[in-house]
C-alpha cells in the first residue's frame, strides 16, 4: 500500500517553460509535506515544504500547491531552467510519527536548454 | 558545515560476504534514519532512531539486515550474508527530532553491488 505516489516518473520540458511535478496521497494524518530534489551520485536535498493548514507555499521560483480534499499536492517551478534537471521527491509526515517521512518514488524532470 | 557522512561510497562485494555500511549524522540531529533506494521499489525507508535508539525496523526486509546506533555521531548498517538482490544505493539521513516540520539531511549514499 503505497502512502505518497508520484504517477509520473518522468517529465521533459523546455527552458523558461513552467515544469509540474504532481504528488497524491491516502492517509488522511499526514500534516506536513515536503520536495527533495536528487542529482545523480548525490542524497536527496530539502527544497520546499508546506503545512496542511495551508494551500500554497512559495519560495522563489518554486511554488507548492496543497489541495487538502484532493489529498494533492503539487510542485510548479518557474522558470524551468536546465539546472532543474533532476529527480523531485515529494514526501509526507505527520506529527504522531515525529521525523519520520514516508516518500514517493520520484518524478525525473528534464529541462531542454 | 558538515553534513550527513557516509562511508564507504562504493562497496563492491560477493555474495555470502558481510557488508558493513557507515554513517556519521549531523551534529545536533537526534533522528537517524537509513533508507534503501532501487529502480523496482524506490525510496524505502528500512529503519529510524530517536535520541539512539531504534524506534521503527519494519521496513529491514529481512533478519540478515541489522542497524546499530552506539551514539549520537554514528550508525551502522550491517547485511550478513549479502546476497545480490540486497544491491542498491543505501542512504542514511538525519534530522531535529521534535515535530513533523524538519526536513531530513541525506548524505549522498553508499552504492552497493553483490556480486
Amino acid at each position: 500500500d503505497q502512502q505518497v505516489k508520484q504517477n509520473s516518473p518522468s517529465l521533459s520540458v523546455q527552458e523558461g517553460r513552467i515544469s509540474i511535478l504532481n504528488c497524491d496521497y491516502t492517509n488522511s494524518m499526514f500534516d506536513y509535506f515536503l520536495w527533495y530534489k536528487k542529482y545523480p551520485a548525490e542524497g536527496p536535498t530539502f527544497l520546499i515544504s508546506i503545512s496542511s493548514i495551508k494551500d500554497k507555499n512559495e519560495d522563489g521560483r518554486f511554488t507548492v500547491f496543497l489541495n487538502k480534499s484532493a489529498k494533492h499536492l503539487s510542485l510548479h517551478i518557474v522558470p524551468s531552467q536546465p539546472g532543474d534537471s533532476a529527480v523531485y521527491f515529494c514526501a509526507a509526515s505527520d506529527r504522531t510519527n515525529a521525523g519520520k517521512s514516508t516518500f514517493g518514488d520520484g518524478t525525473t524532470l528534464t529541462v531542454k536548454p | 558545515d558538515a553534513g550527513v557522512i557516509q562511508s564507504p561510497r562504493h562497496e563492491v562485494t560477493e555474495m555470502g560476504q558481510e557488508v558493513t555500511l557507515r554513517c556519521k549524522p549531523i551534529s545536533g540531529h537526534n533522528s537517524l534514519f537509513w533508507y534503501r533506494q532501487t529502480m523496482m521499489r524506490g525510496l524505502e525507508l528500512l529503519i529510524y532512531f530517536n535520541n539512539n535508539v531504534p524506534i521503527d525496523d519494519s521496513g529491514m526486509p529481512e533478519d540478515r539486515f541489522s542497524a546499530k546506533m552506539p551514539n549520537a555521531s554514528f550508525s551502522t548498517l550491517k547485511i550478513q550474508p549479502s546476497e545480490p538482490r540486497d544491491s542498491a544505493v543505501y542512504f542514511c539521513a538525519s534530522t531535529l527530532r521534535g515535530n513533523s516540520n524538519q526536513p531530513q539531511h541525506f548524505g549522498d549514499g553508499t552504492r552497493l553491488s553483490i556480486l
